[in-house]
């Protein structure tokens, strides 16, 4: 089964408009972590954001924020006031408390227009 | 500031070549991980190690070899490549935040294998 669901393989947005990326995740450990990576064309990961299953609040970082649903499963990525230069695929992945795997979701490719 | 350092870039191998992809960290973190990433798959753990001196096999460590040389160095070796392992390969090493980890990844290596 899909641990990590992005149902959005492309996006495609005016610069300055706010973006909300889905992902939706499967667990039964009350435990775990969710992430979202930035993967620019020039291929590195860029770790973007993290919120904790325990979290009281929605994560935030700057621009980027996690909206998160812990009963509906979901954790989209919400990017405010796009940039050119927000262009990139973005990753979804969750990590259960004790496994050492990060799982990762397909991906969505954003693409932000002048 | 250099985080994961991994090299190769690039590398084209003809089949039944071995190589050894190498990856450094200076951020003293206690786990690595060799992650592969193919078109539509997002990436998938290849080999993983929770501390110095240890390793464990990921969801496809078939083909691979891997080695934690100390603290710093975790090297990825491929004995005989065949044209399947055409990928882009991510080191990453963690530190835990708020009881789970958070990765940080290295630029990636584009191998391809004819």
């Amino acid at each position: 089964a899909q641990k990590i669901t992005q149902t959005q393989p492309g996006m495609f947005v005016q610069e300055k408009e706010a973006v909300t990326l889905d992902c939706t995740y499967d667990t039964s450990d009350p435990s775990y972590g969710l992430f979202w990576y930035k993967q620019p064309s020039s291929g590195e990961m860029i770790f973007l954001i993290y919120q904790g299953s325990y979290d009281q609040q929605n994560a935030t970082e700057g621009r980027y924020s996690l909206n998160f649903q812990k009963a509906r499963k979901s954790a989209n990525l919400v990017i405010s006031a796009s940039q050119l230069g927000d262009s990139a695929m973005y990753f979804c992945a969750m990590r259960e408390r004790g496994a050492q795997k990060l799982v990762f979701g397909q991906g969505t490719r954003l693409t932000i227009n002048p | 500031n250099a985080g994961v350092t991994q090299t190769p870039k690039f590398q084209v191998l003809k089949t039944g070549q071995s190589m050894t992809l190498q990856c450094a960290q200076d951020m003293n973190h206690n786990s690595m991980y060799w992650y592969r990433q193919d078109p539509g798959m997002g990436l998938r753990l290849i080999y993983y190690s929770a501390s110095e001196g240890t390793t464990d096999k990921g969801e496809v460590p078939n083909g691979y070899n891997v080695s934690r040389l100390n603290k710093r160095e975790f090297s990825l070796r491929l004995e005989s490549a065949a044209p399947s392992q055409t990928s882009v390969y991510f080191c990453a090493s963690s530190v835990e935040v708020r009881h789970n980890e958070k990765l940080f990844f290295g630029s990636g290596t584009q191998l391809s294998v004819l």
